[in-house]
């Protein structure tokens, strides 16, 4: 089955600068990769997701790349705000709507005042 | 957007005991749901994947007897955790799609037996 490697496990920057998540994934056949945002006691919240027909896809802050030889993604956030305190979530699926998620293991980001 | 609504968000069992779980869509029909574990500090793990009208299929090593799901509708999904143990506490997690347009999470459930 698909396997989701992310780094780093935790992730401390100085509010202002930016941060970047890494992801890894081992089945060719994924084809679409979200990011999550999870804050303490509550369940995960989409930031931003790319299909594996795109290279990079940005919403204000937030971008993703995605290197489908490589099997690579990464979450950049720049200008870093104390509220992007949380863990963060990078996933896999094969078939979106029909296969659920593999996820990573998260990162703590932590945003420095 | 599309909006899961996952309820109780907390709840305490006695050891033995069964307890329900519900997930419903609110603004959208879900052709899927899903229901995932995450025990503190960790990742989410898929546990079963649910269609409307169809028996849920489960990951490998999620004993189907123990973790029973109904999807009786295109808005509602349930999870029974039966003959509860404390190594059932966790913080249980459902999610929903059409298909088309990703996974929304519902705010998920922190089950205790005691």
């Amino acid at each position: 089955g698909e396997n989701v490697e992310q780094h780093p496990s935790t992730l401390s920057v100085q509010e202002g600068d930016s941060a970047v998540i890494k992801c890894t994934y081992s089945d060719s056949a994924s084809n679409y990769f979200p990011w999550y945002k999870q804050e303490l006691g509550k369940g995960p919240q989409l930031i931003i997701d790319i299909r594996s027909n795109v290279g990079e896809k940005k919403d204000q802050r937030i971008a993703v790349t995605l290197n489908k030889t490589a099997k690579h993604f990464s979450l950049h956030i720049t200008e870093t705000q104390p509220e992007d305190s949380a863990v963060y979530f990078c996933a896999a699926s094969k078939s979106l709507g029909a296969d659920g998620l593999t996820f990573g293991k998260g990162t703590h980001l932590i945003i420095q005042p | 957007g599309a909006v899961v609504s996952q309820h109780p968000s907390r709840v305490i069992c006695k050891s033995g005991t069964s307890v329900k779980i519900e997930c419903r869509s609110l603004d959208f029909q879900a052709t899927t749901m899903f229901w995932y574990r995450q025990f503190p500090k960790q990742s989410l793990m898929l546990m079963a994947t649910s269609n409307e009208g169809s028996k849920a299929t489960y990951e490998q090593g999620v004993e189907k007897d123990k973790f029973l799901i109904n999807h009786a509708s295109l808005t509602l999904s349930t999870l029974t955790v039966t003959s509860a143990h404390p190594e059932d506490s966790s913080f249980y997690i459902c999610s929903a799609t059409t298909g088309s347009y990703g996974y929304t999470f519902g705010s998920g459930t922190r089950l205790t037996v005691v």
